[in-house]
């Protein structure tokens, strides 16, 4: 298996412009999760989907941010409008617990810079 | 509230001795714990886990965990520490009621000296 993907790797985007990150889970997992890391503020976990559907959106930051996932082998996180302090490394991760195995798998992340 | 903490920044260990990385956590229930290490520029890793059964778990790369829930504690252990294991570590736990989340600590740095 291929690992969660994240694309891009890298983005350098200007204050105001949209922004979308996209994450491929790996196959047959049910549960997707995206994070962002600061240096400022750690690991923090943004929303998470089971089968889809959105559980936990409570570490959203603003209305600027949104996620959705359309099926089981793709999700989206947009930053519309975007801000400088949006700046991070954001990440998704996929588990499988509908086996009972419980442990994320994590992409390798998407910095994001906004000038 | 559920919660995990990671009481030091930074561990520093000579090479070939053994490391210790601390965690405690505070939730309701039994916990499912996990330990994950990042390396520069990288995603996390999955390092082990503590679901149920034996309260020692062993992961990859030699590292071992042991539960102790008098304690509250699920500290990330190895015998013999290489330079190679120089990284950030994070604890992490399963909430036990509400929407179930993944809580991580704030992480702990490891430096292993030559």
């Amino acid at each position: 298996d291929a690992g969660v993907i994240q694309s891009p790797r890298h983005e350098v985007t200007e204050m105001g412009q949209e922004v979308t990150l996209r994450c491929k889970p790996i196959s047959g997992h049910d549960y997707l999760f995206w994070y962002r890391q600061t240096m400022m503020r750690g690991l923090e976990l943004l929303i998470y989907f089971n089968n889809n559907v959105p559980i936990d959106d409570s570490g959203m930051p603003e209305d600027r941010f949104s996620a959705k996932m359309p099926n089981a082998s793709f999700s989206t996180l947009k930053i519309q409008p975007s801000e400088p302090r949006d700046s991070a490394v954001y990440f998704c991760a996929s588990s499988s617990q509908g086996r009972g195995t419980y442990e994320q798998y994590f992409g390798p992340g998407t910095r994001l810079t906004v000038t | 509230a559920q919660s995990v903490a990671q009481p030091e920044d930074q561990v520093n260990v000579a090479e070939g001795n053994p490391l210790t990385v601390k965690c405690t956590y505070s939730v309701s229930g039994n916990p499912y714990l996990f330990w994950y290490v990042q390396y520069p520029n990288r995603g996390l890793q999955f390092l082990l886990k503590y679901i149920t059964g034996d309260n020692l778990v062993k992961g990859s790369y030699g590292f071992e965990a042991e539960f102790n829930k008098s304690q509250t504690s699920f500290h990330l252990k190895k015998p013999s520490a290489l330079v190679s294991d120089s990284a950030l570590y994070f604890c992490a736990v399963r909430e036990t009621s509400g929407t179930y989340k993944y809580i991580f600590g704030t992480g702990t740095r490891l430096k292993v000296l030559a």
